[in-house]
């Protein structure tokens, strides 16, 4: 079966300095790749999503990049965080028949 | 674009009672989803159900994609239903996915 892995669960980082948040799937070859935000109380932004190695598309400009170095692994970036970066991230992976999967997610806090 | 709409934004139930929600969405659909956020955040897969009837357990989701809505009946809750309860859309022609605001749901013991 499919599992989807997130980590670090939490983090705590000031501004103004990096981030790699790192997701991976197994039990599935070339999956379509998402990340969503979520701020405290709201719904879910989607931020990037990946059909294929080198193959990403960013829905909201930021200070946020993302990468995949492996058919399974996408990567979430930056090289200076922003208070407002904090929330709750969210790796998904859409099975063939477009359903969604989520990982556990990473909360992160700015201070 | 299309735009989803879930209604009521927050719910308070007693243990045992029945609820219902609703997802309204703006164009036709050929795919659609319910999650439960858990309270650690996790979201959990309840139902991909792009028209008709499924059940599972106390939860059951109807779609009706000619008039737009969906709905997710929970009976009998208990209060590990709490959490909020998400409908996802695909947009045609893409592969991103919209989500609706939610309905936060309580369940008191």
């Amino acid at each position: 079966s499919q599992t989807i892995h997130q980590w670090p669960a939490t983090l705590v980082q000031p501004v103004g300095s990096p981030l790699s948040l790192e997701c991976t799937v197994e039990g599935t070859s070339n999956p379509n790749l998402y990340w969503y935000r979520q701020a405290a109380g709201r719904g879910l932004q989607l931020l990037f999503y990946s059909i294929g190695i080198d193959q990403i598309s960013s829905e909201v400009p930021q200070n946020l990049s993302a990468s995949r170095p492996q058919d399974r692994q996408f990567i979430l970036s930056s090289k200076k965080l922003l208070l407002s970066d904090s929330g709750f991230y969210l790796c998904a992976w859409i099975a063939p028949d477009r359903t969604q999967y989520f990982g556990p997610g990473t909360r992160l806090t700015v201070l | 674009g299309i735009q989803v709409e879930q209604s009521p934004p927050d719910l308070i139930l007693q243990e045992g009672a029945n609820s219902t929600l609703r997802c309204n969405f703006s164009d036709s659909v050929n795919n659609l989803q319910w999650f439960h956020q858990n309270p650690w955040g996790q979201l959990i897969n309840l139902f991909y159900i792009p028209s008709g009837t499924k059940q599972n357990g106390r939860l059951s989701a109807t779609t009706v994609a000619t008039e737009r809505y969906s709905l997710l009946y929970i009976s009998s809750s208990q209060t590990t239903d709490s959490g909020v309860y998400f409908c996802a859309i695909p947009i045609s022609g893409t592969y991103k996915y919209i989500f609706g605001t939610g309905t936060r749901l309580k369940v008191l013991a």
